[in-house]
């Protein structure tokens, strides 16, 4: 079976600092996806990144990064110059190609950014 | 973009009552997954559909049901409703073969009083 863990419960930061959201998962396949999601106060999923268990490079997109290390099984998500509107659940997520490709999350970071 | 569409997205039920709600998926895409996020709570996955057919399933309760119809949208009924059953759900869209990218819609708040 699948698990995403989650370790922070929540997270506050004062605007302009770097944040880092740390995913580690467990699976016995070699195939799989890994995903972060946002969920902002209106409840929406927002699509941030999807990473195959093949694909290790780290990738940057303006002020997200993501560092995924199949070593020790962790997906972290790292946030440069924080913003407010920042302010959000994050979900790591992991869905396994042989396993119907269903999400399974993890329990979700509360980031708060304050001024 | 065309993206998923769920109604109603608001819905308040009494205990014990019925509720029906509806998903679109984003056109061509050929699998429809169901997800109940509780207060607080991540996203659990109930109930997936490939091509009109139930391709998968999760912690659904046996008061649920759904279906996928010919048209692709899809529909999950829940009968007797609990006080528990208060929750955002989910519906989702994919292409089966594309790499399990998910397309989320808005989602259904439903409130049971």
């Amino acid at each position: 079976a699948q698990k995403v863990t989650q370790a922070q419960t929540e997270i506050s930061v004062v605007e302009k600092e770097d944040v880092t959201l740390d995913c580690v998962y467990e699976t016995r396949d070699t195939t799989y996806y890994l995903f972060w999601y946002k969920q902002p106060p209106s409840g929406e999923l927002v699509f941030l990144i999807r990473r195959n268990s093949f694909d290790e490079q780290n990738e940057i997109s303006g002020r997200y990064s993501w560092n995924f290390q199949k070593s020790t099984s962790s997906f972290n998500f790292t946030i440069t110059a924080s913003q407010v509107v920042d302010s959000a659940v994050y979900f790591c997520a992991l869905i396994l190609t042989g396993g119907g490709n269903k999400l399974t999350f993890g329990t979700g970071t509360q980031l708060k950014v304050e001024l | 973009a065309a993206g998923v569409i769920q109604s109603p997205r608001h819905l308040i039920k009494e205990k014990r009552e019925t509720a029906t709600l509806k998903c679109y998926p984003i056109p061509r895409h050929d699998t429809v997954y169901w997800y109940q996020q509780g207060p607080g709570q991540d996203p659990q996955f109930l109930i997936s559909f490939y091509e009109k057919m139930q391709s998968d399933k999760g912690s659904i309760p046996d008061r649920f049901s759904a279906q996928q119809f010919s048209d692709y949208h899809s529909e999950l009924n829940m009968s007797s409703l609990e006080l528990g059953d208060s929750a955002l759900y989910f519906c989702a869209s994919s292409i089966r073969d594309r790499g399990g990218q998910q397309f989320f819609g808005p989602g259904t708040r439903l409130t049971v009083l």
